[in-house]
């Protein structure tokens, strides 16, 4: 069965420092990827996701991640972490069951403090 | 205004009681979903609709119903809350049929059952 790991459940980093958060995901086809976010009191919003193409991919608020097949991970990274991050990052991956059948596969979330 | 919109945002409710939970979307998606988010349990998703004659279950269904009353809503029910139901419930909307399956989020309804 598809599945979804993000192995850090919460990580603090300072305001600045670069970030990597972790995802690996269990598929046996190209999965379609995806990074969300919530912030405090929020909904979650799409930072970016993968289809095919370029594998490194770029999405809002200066996030990007790099699929890479031969490690079944999609790492999210940005190079400098702003206060405003300070959230919950959800990673999914989009299930390819028979016919239309198709919803996403969520981690269970990393939680991400900033420190002044 | 907000494309997908969840009324009411915030509940409390009493064991036994049964209760409403609505979302609107103005997005035009076919696709609508109920989550529930619990802390450390990520999202799960209750029940999902392709179209409005299309309902389907998802992997924690028990104790919940659905109805899709037009392509823009999609109504979750408890009909006899409990307290374990206590949780923040996020509705859904997606329109790809061939599954880029971007989803679209409500603010959430907090719902908490004594």
């Amino acid at each position: 069965a598809q599945s979804v790991t993000q192995p850090d459940i919460h990580i603090t980093v300072s305001e600045g420092a670069s970030l990597e958060l972790r995802c690996n995901y269990s598929y046996g086809a190209t999965p379609y990827l995806f990074w969300y976010v919530q912030s405090p009191g929020q909904g979650l919003q799409l930072l970016l996701k993968y289809f095919s193409g370029d594998t490194l991919v770029q999405g809002i608020k200066g996030f990007e991640a790099e699929f890479k097949r031969s490690q079944s991970s999609f790492n999210l990274r940005k190079p400098s972490v702003h206060w405003s991050d300070a959230a919950e990052y959800f990673c999914a991956v989009g299930e390819a069951s028979a016919g239309n059948n198709r919803k996403l596969i969520w981690g269970l979330g990393t939680s991400l403090a900033v420190n002044p | 205004d907000a494309d997908v919109t969840q009324t009411p945002r915030n509940r409390i409710t009493k064991t036994g009681k049964r209760i409403m939970l609505e979302c609107s979307q103005t997005k035009g998606h076919d696709r609508m979903y109920w989550y529930r988010q619990d802390p450390g349990l990520g999202l799960r998703l209750i029940y999902y609709s392709f179209d409005v004659k299309d309902i389907n279950k998802g992997e924690i269904s028990d104790g919940y119903s659905v109805s899709r009353q037009a392509q823009a809503k999609f109504s979750l029910s408890l009909e006899s809350a409990i307290p374990n139901q206590t949780a923040l419930y996020f509705c859904a909307t997606s329109h790809d049929r061939w599954g880029t399956d971007t989803q679209y989020f409500g603010p959430g309804t907090r719902l908490t059952v004594l």
